[in-house]
């Protein structure tokens, strides 16, 4: 996985609850990203990074937020976490993307 | 009009065929396109990378791209079952390092 880790790896939630999802990379890449992949959608784009504090928004970023303090780390936040936010997440590093192993979260 | 379209498929192929994935795109700037697997419950792994017209070859996967035809296809020689699996194509946006990905092919080989 390209050093690349995700936490957690599964996650069951109530709705309004906040949740914050971990990405860490030992290959000091300056891109990440963050991935949501549902049935139907394929991989969609919620926020990337190209570097310490400098983040950006993708495709589907509504309701989330991000940060990025550390090289190492990119953090996704899910202020109140919605039924419709349930999916596998992905974060991604580097300029041809290599894929941690995925978060499921389910959000009841 | 989506960005990125592939066969959405089944394909199924027998052992030993060859399998051909096809992928179209909207974004004439795009400038890289990427093949990647993925077997189920997994992380997409990347496969294949093409960055100029022609072809790609890199043991039995070859990947072509045609700009003028905005057209990048997979072709996987000798099919085994090992490559059941759901292929992503993915492209750049101009100017930009995000990527745009179709939804998938899923490929059956059948021994």
């Amino acid at each position: 996985d390209a050093g690349i880790t995700q936490s957690p790896r599964h996650k069951v939630t109530e709705t309004g609850t906040p949740v914050t999802l971990r990405c860490h990379q030992t290959e000091n890449h300056r891109y990440m990203y963050w991935y949501r992949q549902d049935p139907g959608h394929g991989l969609r784009l919620i926020h990337y990074s190209y570097g310490v504090k400098d983040t950006d928004k993708g495709e589907v970023s509504d309701g989330y937020s991000v940060s990025r303090s550390k090289t190492e780390d990119f953090l996704l936040t899910l202020e109140s976490a919605t039924s419709s936010q349930t999916s596998v997440y992905f974060c991604a590093i580097g300029n041809e993307q290599f894929f941690g192993p995925g978060t499921r979260l389910t959000v009841l | 009009q989506k960005e990125v379209e592939q066969n959405s498929g089944p394909l199924s192929v027998p052992e030993g065929a060859i399998a051909s994935l096809n992928c179209t795109y909207s974004d004439r700037g795009s400038q890289s396109f990427f093949w990647y697997r993925q077997y189920s419950g997994k992380s997409p792994e990347l496969i294949m990378s093409i960055y100029s017209n022609g072809d790609k070859e890199d043991g039995r996967f070859t990947a072509q791209l045609n700009k003028a035809s905005q057209y990048v296809s997979l072709l996987i020689r000798d099919s085994q079952p090992s490559d059941s699996a759901t292929y992503l194509c993915a492209g750049t946006t101009a100017g930009a390092n995000n990527l745009f990905f179709g939804t998938g092919t899923r490929l059956t080989v059948i021994p």
